[in-house]
């Protein structure tokens, strides 16, 4: 059974940062692309930021580019988000999901929230 | 950045009766290989967003027939034949064509 669980979520002030991880298990991690996808309280879905197998590709957002860092270790089946320099505006629930070009699975969302 | 438009983006349905999604892009969703990357997600409340449709009509596994997805270029749409009681909740439509990627705003299913 295919299984992504997350962790490292929180309440972080502003400039904060805070680091997301995304335990997976029941397929072989290495060969899917990974995603996060984030969803402000009461708000539709907005992706955030994709990497490819290798490592060698990412993808981000504008409105998170050059404060967030996404990464995998595949040695760990584990994907991550950094999070740095977190704005109000980034307060959501964080979800990590398989694939690039479509989300064929999803962890549960993990919330973080930025307020002072 | 592709624009996704869903209408309506609430629908009150009675039970048994049909629904229909509409979601348009400001772009075609044509890939250079040749597919659609057209996703359709069901998120009931409190969960986690669940694919119902990929490629623009495939459907997932243990998605129930009623569940239909069509359309090509640049407008696509999501039939519901008949409403049942568990597809409450939020319909989105998601472009996996183009970076960045991008959602519809989404359809709140309710029931009459």
């Amino acid at each position: 059974e295919v299984q992504l669980l997350k962790s490292g979520g929180g309440l972080v002030q502003p400039g904060g940062s805070l680091r997301l991880s995304c335990a997976a298990s029941g397929f072989t991690f290495s060969n899917y692309a990974m995603t996060w996808v984030r969803q402000a309280p009461g708000k539709g879905l907005e992706w955030v930021s994709s990497i490819s197998t290798s490592v060698t590709v990412t993808y981000y957002a504008d409105s998170v580019k050059g404060r967030f860092t996404i990464s995998r270790d595949n040695s760990k089946n584990t994907l991550y988000l950094q999070m740095d320099s977190l704005r109000a505006e980034d307060t959501a629930l964080y979800y990590c999901a398989r694939g690039t070009t479509t989300y064929d699975y999803w962890g549960q969302g993990t919330l973080v929230t930025v307020s002072s | 950045d592709v624009v996704m438009t869903q209408s309506p983006l609430s629908l009150p349905v009675t039970l048994g009766q049909p629904a229909s999604i509409s979601c348009r892009s400001s772009q075609s969703l044509v890939y250079s290989d040749g597919n659609t990357y057209l996703n359709w997600f069901h998120q009931r409340p409190g969960q986690s967003p669940r694919r119902l449709i990929y490629k623009v009509s495939n459907r997932d596994s243990g998605v129930p027939d009623r569940f239909s997805g069509s359309g090509s270029g640049t407008d696509f749409t999501l039939k519901i034949s008949r409403v049942e009681a568990e597809d409450v909740g939020v319909f989105f439509c998601m472009q996996g064509t183009h970076w960045p990627r991008t959602f519809g705003q989404g359809t709140k299913v309710e029931i009459k």
